[in-house]
């Protein structure tokens, strides 16, 4: 079946634009999470998504990150005004409450380079 | 110290060989473990689940301890395919495999023929 899909592939925005990057999880998976990895470092939750309930903001680094989902489908992630730390590859995984150990499945990622 | 820890390598092996990697973790109460391969550029992939007694896949062992607080993979006979960076995750949630991962650095492989 399909997989995690995420748009766009690549992104280049100048410094203080906008940015929104969007996440097509695997159908039926009610569990949606944002990562970003900067160059050469680790993964770095962002916020996860679990139904109706509230969302896990926990690892939003600023108050210039924001996401939102509808229901159990798309994910938009957004950042404003963007600064050249936000340069990095933003990863969406999605996961099934019917998985045993919530085995998180991950999109190919939106690389965000702000110049 | 930091929640989840690797040694980040580079292993360099020869095709055949066998090549572990050790990942420690700092909560004990975590539930779920995992992980994951990364190409270059790419995304991660899962490679397994570590299940409590342990599981194989094929040429890949995975373990865990929970008393040492680590877990472990080992990859027997390696491929040239092999060569990747190797994430180790891990769920801290509390009676819950629901919640984010916390990754590792991740370890590099390359075997080389």
């Amino acid at each position: 079946g399909a997989g995690v899909s995420q748009s766009p592939s690549n992104k280049v925005t100048e410094k203080g634009k906008d940015v929104e990057l969007r996440c097509d999880p695997i159908s039926g998976h009610t569990a949606l999470y944002w990562y970003r990895q900067r160059l050469g470092q680790g993964l770095e939750f962002l916020i996860y998504f679990q139904g109706n309930s509230a969302p896990d903001k926990s690892g939003l680094p600023s108050d210039r990150f924001s996401a939102e989902r509808t229901g159990e489908s798309v994910s938009t992630l957004t950042i404003q005004r963007t600064q050249q730390e936000d340069s990095a590859v933003y990863l969406c995984a999605s996961s099934s409450l019917g998985g045993r150990y919530n085995e998180q499945f991950f999109g190919p990622g939106t690389r965000l380079t702000v110049l | 110290r930091k929640e989840v820890e690797q040694d980040p390598g580079p292993f360099n092996v020869p095709e055949g060989a066998t090549v572990a990697f050790n990942c420690t973790y700092s909560n004990s109460a975590s539930q779920s473990f995992f992980w994951y391969r990364q190409d270059c550029r790419k995304e991660p992939k899962l490679l397994m689940s570590v299940y409590s007694s342990g599981n194989e896949d094929g040429r890949f062992t995975a373990q865990l301890n929970r008393a040492s607080q680590y877990i472990s993979l080992l990859i027997r006979d390696s491929k040239l395919s092999d060569s990747a960076t190797y994430l180790c995750a891990v769920n801290f949630d509390r009676g819950s495999t629901l919640g984010r991962l916390y990754f590792g650095r991740g370890t590099q492989l390359t075997v080389w023929p």
